[in-house]
């Protein structure tokens, strides 16, 4: 049974600061893992969706690493603004099930002015 | 495109009333989800389609059902309503299982 971890719950930090937001799966036999943002009160935004052929995937100040053999993905995000204050959830394709996902608990992120 | 719709956006519900929430999308999507989220937790898969006419159950399905008799709409129907389904409930669809999802606003719901 596929499972997700995000550790820590919750993280704070200055603005302009680098920042990698960490995530690992027991089953390593995915075939893409997905990024997603959450603002308070509101659904999820997918952010960057990485396959399991690619070892990084890109989007503006984003980017995502994928490495199946360890079960691990991180979201890097560059140059940290309040703005990108949100919860930031991982997920990864349920065992044998490639069209549903397990989500980890998420990361709240907290970038102070 | 509106993306994904969800109504009501709160409700509160008494103890064994029941009510259906409703999704719509606008994409043309083939798959559709429902998922709860519980303060804390991550988000849990409660049923999923991947096309009209055909439903399956997730990881949670106890006290919902659900139809799927258009491409368009997944509602989510809860007959006997109990405190434990106090949740937040998003509908989320993607075109083909292995994609991008996209999300609904969601739902808030109180049983009291």
């Amino acid at each position: 049974k596929q499972e997700v971890t995000q550790i820590p719950a919750a993280l704070s930090v200055p603005e302009g600061e680098n920042l990698v937001l960490n995530c690992s799966f027991t089953d390593s036999a995915i075939y893409n893992l997905q990024w997603f943002r959450q603002d308070p009160g509101k659904g999820l935004t997918s952010l960057l969706l990485i396959q399991s052929s690619q070892r990084e995937q890109t989007s503006g100040r984003l980017n995502a690493s994928l490495d199946k053999s360890s079960g691990r993905s991180t979201l890097y995000i560059a140059a940290s603004q309040p703005g990108d204050s949100a919860t930031y959830l991982c997920a990864a394709p349920h065992t044998g099930a490639n069209s549903k996902l397990t989500f980890g608990k998420g990361i709240t992120l907290s970038v102070r002015p | 495109n509106a993306g994904v719709t969800q109504t009501p956006k709160f409700r509160i519900l008494k103890i064994g009333q029941s009510m259906t929430l409703q999704c719509a999308q606008d994409m043309n999507h083939n798959y559709m989800y429902w998922y709860r989220q519980d303060p804390g937790m991550g988000l849990k898969l409660i049923y999923y389609s991947v096309g009209a006419g055909i439903t399956d159950k997730g990881e949670v399905p106890n006290g919902y059902n659900v139809s799927r008799s258009t491409t368009e709409d997944f509602p989510l129907r809860l007959e006997l309503a109990a405190p434990s389904q106090t949740s937040v409930y998003f509908c989320a669809s993607s075109y083909r299982g292995w994609e991008t999802q996209y999300f609904g606003p969601g739902t808030r719901l109180l049983v009291l």
